[in-house]
């Protein structure tokens, strides 16, 4: 079962505060994408791992961004300062064990940004 | 790199009509063109896909097109239920082992 555990589910802060989102796949995978999901601008892909290791970050917006997956089952997405142009849905997908190229989405993390 | 554009934004039809949503994309070397679907509160879930070594492809009410020559192609379902409500997405990728594109959501409302 190719799922994806999010935390938190909602978070709520304010302008300037460190915002950490969490993402831990059920079963370990090498391949793990953040997505970020607004009303403007659709999903966008933030950054995506293989192996453990960042492949392509270039959809990061700027250095307040930051993601790390320390091992196959773990990674964080870490925001600091966060600002109100943050708020948005955060997705963590993965892909599913056959390779068929089928994404697996966690139920995402609601930020606002006060 | 890939441009995913996609049609309607929102789209509302009555339960039992057909309802139609297109995508283009910009990179002739996409071969893997996947369909989400996203309830609300919910991450998105694959619904259907399509490569590029096909034309068309059904699964019951649901079924995608693509023409590779134009760049294009589409998601038709059929008989429409209230529980097809959601928001859809296209999306476009590299032999399916690249990360996808997405189209920014058909909002699709099937009013019964």
């Amino acid at each position: 079962d190719a799922g994806v555990i999010q935390s938190p589910r909602h978070e709520v802060t304010e302008m300037g505060q460190e915002v950490t989102l969490r993402c831990k796949p059920i079963s370990g995978h090498n391949s793990l994408f953040w997505y970020r999901q607004t009303m403007m601008r659709g999903l966008e892909l933030l950054i995506y791992f293989n192996n453990n290791v960042p492949i392509d970050d270039s959809g990061m917006p700027e250095d307040r961004f930051s993601a790390k997956m320390p091992n196959a089952s773990f990674s964080t997405l870490k925001i600091q300062p966060s600002e109100p142009r943050d708020s948005a849905v955060y997705f963590c997908a993965i892909w599913g064990s056959l390779n068929t190229g089928e994404l697996f989405f966690g139920e995402g993390s609601r930020l606002t940004v006060l | 790199g890939e441009n995913v554009e996609q049609h309607p934004s929102t789209l509302s039809v009555q339960e039992g009509d057909s309802a139609v949503i297109k995508c283009t994309y910009s990179d002739s070397a996409s071969n893997y063109f996947p369909w989400y679907k996203q309830e609300l509160g919910k991450g998105p879930q694959l619904i259907i896909d399509i490569r590029s070594n096909v034309g068309e492809k059904k699964d019951q009410r649901i079924a995608v097109t693509l023409n590779k020559t134009a760049k294009h192609f589409s998601l038709h379902i059929t008989e429409t239920q209230p529980e097809d409500s959601a928001v859809y997405f296209c999306a476009a990728s590299f032999s399916g082992n690249t990360p996808l594109v997405f189209g920014k959501g058909t909002r699709l409302s099937v009013i019964a």
